[in-house]
């Protein structure tokens, strides 16, 4: 069955330092992938997807995922961390034959530092 | 263009009543799912519907029904509460993989 992995569930950095969070799957065929955010007392939106096409994407907020087939790993990036990226993110896939039903890695908790 | 909304967005039980969290959507999405989130334990699939009429139990159905009579709407019924059943729940609807959440329901049983 296919699974997802964070590394970390908490993760904390400085601001404007780097934000690298951790995301890897298990799955015999290239699937879907997806970040999503969810800000406090919030429901989750989606930060990027990836589906076929360029390996390195781009979201909102200043995200970005490469999908690294070799290493089936999607992590997520942000050059300069913000306060207000404090959240709590969340790696999830899909089957492209079934691209409706996720499985979802258990999240990482983002803490930004003054 | 509302997305996806939610009713209740709390609400305390006592062990043994029942309920129904509502859900709706009007970006005309045939696929709709119910989530919980709990500390530590990411999402979990309770239901899901790919389209009206159409239902299917996700990773943690026990405890929930549902139903799905309009492409609209996504009922959640709890049957009997418990407090096992205290968390945050939220319903989603899909068009190719993207899902949109709500804003979520926080029930408390005691």
């Amino acid at each position: 069955a296919q699974s997802v992995t964070q590394l970390g569930s908490h993760v904390s950095v400085s601001e404007g330092a780097l934000v690298l969070l951790r995301c890897n799957y298990s799955s015999s065929v290239p699937p879907y992938l997806f970040w999503y955010v969810q800000y406090p007392n919030q429901g989750l939106q989606l930060l990027l997807k990836y589906t076929t096409g360029a390996t390195l994407v781009k979201g909102i907020n200043g995200f970005e995922a490469e999908f690294k087939k070799s290493e089936t790993s999607f992590h997520l990036t942000k050059p300069s961390a913000h306060m207000s990226d404090a959240a709590e993110y969340f790696c999830a896939v899909a089957n492209a034959g079934n691209n409706r039903k996720l499985i979802w890695g258990l999240g990482t908790s983002l803490a930004v530092n003054p | 263009n509302a997305g996806v909304t939610q009713t209740p967005k709390f609400q305390v039980l006592k062990t043994g009543q029942s309920m129904t969290l509502q859900c709706a959507q009007d970006m005309n999405h045939e696929y709709m799912s119910w989530y919980r989130q709990d500390p530590g334990m990411g999402l979990r699939l309770i239901h899901y519907s790919v389209g009206a009429g159409i239902t299917d139990q996700g990773e943690v159905p026990n405890g929930y029904n549902v139903s799905r009579s309009t492409t609209e709407d996504f009922p959640l019924r709890l049957l009997s509460a418990a407090p096992s059943q205290t968390s945050v729940y939220f319903c989603a609807s899909s068009y190719s993989g993207e899902q949109y959440f709500g804003p979520g329901t926080r029930l408390t049983v005691t």
